[in-house]
């Protein structure tokens, strides 16, 4: 079943400008983590953030967590073509495979 | 390096003839995942094994099968692809269910039905 929800469902930005991507899910989580996919590939894992952290960064990927919304947020700072993809969030419910959401698809144009 | 295989990395099947797509893994992970993801959707677990152990989602046709021989590697079948199996099959890895593990993901293989 369908955990997470990303908004926007489409993003196009300028290169250099930052990309901040909304994931909302339903029920109470142990972690959430985001992958990314390009175009015709299999998902790669991004970032990882537990249930008791707020905030956590990798290079230029800034995710934060807040379990009293259920809501989470992928920031990609100075974007870059290269960074074009779709991106998704999923949640960790406990002993059960990850849950998707439906993603967002970033375009970021040179 | 360490990675998921899967091939092949396009397949081309005719209307209600079986096909077999395979993966394989070199990270050891016990869990491994079959995913079915069609055009601008989110990937959609069909079922995965947790060691021998087979764990089936409960909207996934019977239309679909899997078979994990050894660690390594694992197959999904589909005995009689219809027109609605066209998609994008992915191929996951973890550790582990529990404990926060992300999974690793082959490059997918492209399934036409024809």
């Amino acid at each position: 079943s369908q955990q997470g929800e990303e908004d926007p469902q489409a993003l196009s930005i300028q290169e250099g400008e930052n990309a901040t991507m909304n994931c909302s899910y339903k029920t109470s989580i142990n972690n959430l983590q985001w992958y990314r996919q390009n175009s015709g590939r299999g998902l790669v894992h991004l970032i990882l953030i537990r249930s008791n952290e707020r905030e956590k960064h990798s290079g230029r990927l800034r995710v934060t967590l807040d379990t009293s919304k259920k809501s989470s947020s992928l920031l990609i700072t100075a974007s870059r073509a290269a960074d074009t993809a779709s991106y998704f969030c999923a949640t960790d419910q406990g002993n059960t495979p990850l849950v998707f959401g439906k993603g967002t698809r970033l375009s970021v144009i040179a | 390096d360490a990675m998921v295989i899967q091939n092949p990395r396009y397949q081309v099947t005719q209307f209600g003839k079986p096909v077999t797509l395979s993966c394989s893994q070199t990270l050891n992970h016990n869990v491994m995942y079959w995913y079915q993801q069609k055009s601008s959707q989110a990937p959609k677990l069909l079922f995965h094994y947790y060691d021998k152990d087979f764990n089936n989602e409960a909207d996934t046709p019977d239309n679909f099968q899997s078979r994990r021989p050894n660690t390594s590697f694992c197959f999904l079948d589909i005995r009689s692809p219809g027109l609605g199996d066209a998609a994008m099959y992915l191929c996951a890895t973890s550790r582990d269910i529990a404990q926060s593990y992300e999974q690793y993901f082959g490059p997918g293989t492209r399934l036409t039905v024809t």
